[in-house]
């Protein structure tokens, strides 16, 4: 069965701290996705790569960097949390077409 | 760039009734559309898909049809069921070019279904 892990599944982090958000998938799928979640703005796409070693400028990259070390792994780093991005982080997998996609469960994220 | 407009914010429903969650896009090329589900505290999942080969997609009573014309992919169900409720993505995946994969959501529809 298809399976996006991601960890941890809850962060409180303080404002200025480093936060790093981990996913992990056992599709061997090429593409991987990095979202937020916020009431009113639906699910937003921050970064996404198309294999190990590549990384892609979503919709909304500011303030966020991402890592893809290898086929599964995919790594969102945000270097100074600051409050507005307090959210729900998921990440995915998908196979080229994005026509075969897999959510993780979640990362709920709160910057205080 | 790509788009999903969901004119609907919250939709509710009584049991029985039928549903209709609008979806119209905004895209450079012909993409693919999908309809996606999230049960309160899981993950999104995938519902429909519009490229099934001329056949009407259909899963769990929701069916959606595509219209290049109106560039509408509007998800449908004759009668709600309780356990309907949810909210409901539409996305689209961009087929031009190098296939990116990327896909591109609405703000979501959530639904809600009474007795």
């Amino acid at each position: 069965e298809a399976a996006v892990t991601q960890s941890p599944r809850n962060k409180v982090a303080v404002t200025g701290g480093k936060v790093t958000l981990s996913c992990n998938q056992t599709n061997n799928h090429n593409n991987m996705y990095w979202y937020r979640q916020d009431t009113g703005h639906g699910l937003r796409l921050i970064h996404y790569s198309y294999g190990a070693g590549s990384t892609e400028k979503g919709d909304i990259p500011d303030g966020y960097k991402a890592s893809r070390p290898s086929q599964e792994n995919f790594s969102l780093i945000l270097e100074l949390a600051t409050p507005s991005q307090t959210s729900v982080y998921f990440c995915a997998s998908g196979d080229a077409g994005g026509t075969e996609v897999f959510f993780g469960k979640g990362t709920r994220l709160t910057v205080v | 760039g790509d788009s999903v407009t969901q004119t609907e914010g919250l939709v509710t429903l009584t049991e029985g009734l039928p549903v209709m969650l609008n979806c119209t896009y905004q895209s450079t090329y012909s993409p693919f559309l999908f309809w996606y589900v999230q049960h309160l505290n899981e993950a999104p999942k995938l519902l429909l898909k519009s490229f099934t080969d001329n056949k009407r997609p259909e899963h769990q009573g929701f069916h959606a049809t595509l219209h290049k014309s109106s560039s509408s992919f509007h998800l449908q169900k004759s009668s709600a069921q309780l356990s309907d409720s949810a909210l409901y993505y539409c996305a689209l995946s961009d087929r031009g070019g190098a296939n990116t994969g990327k896909l591109t959501f609405g703000h979501g529809t959530i639904l809600r279904v009474h007795p």
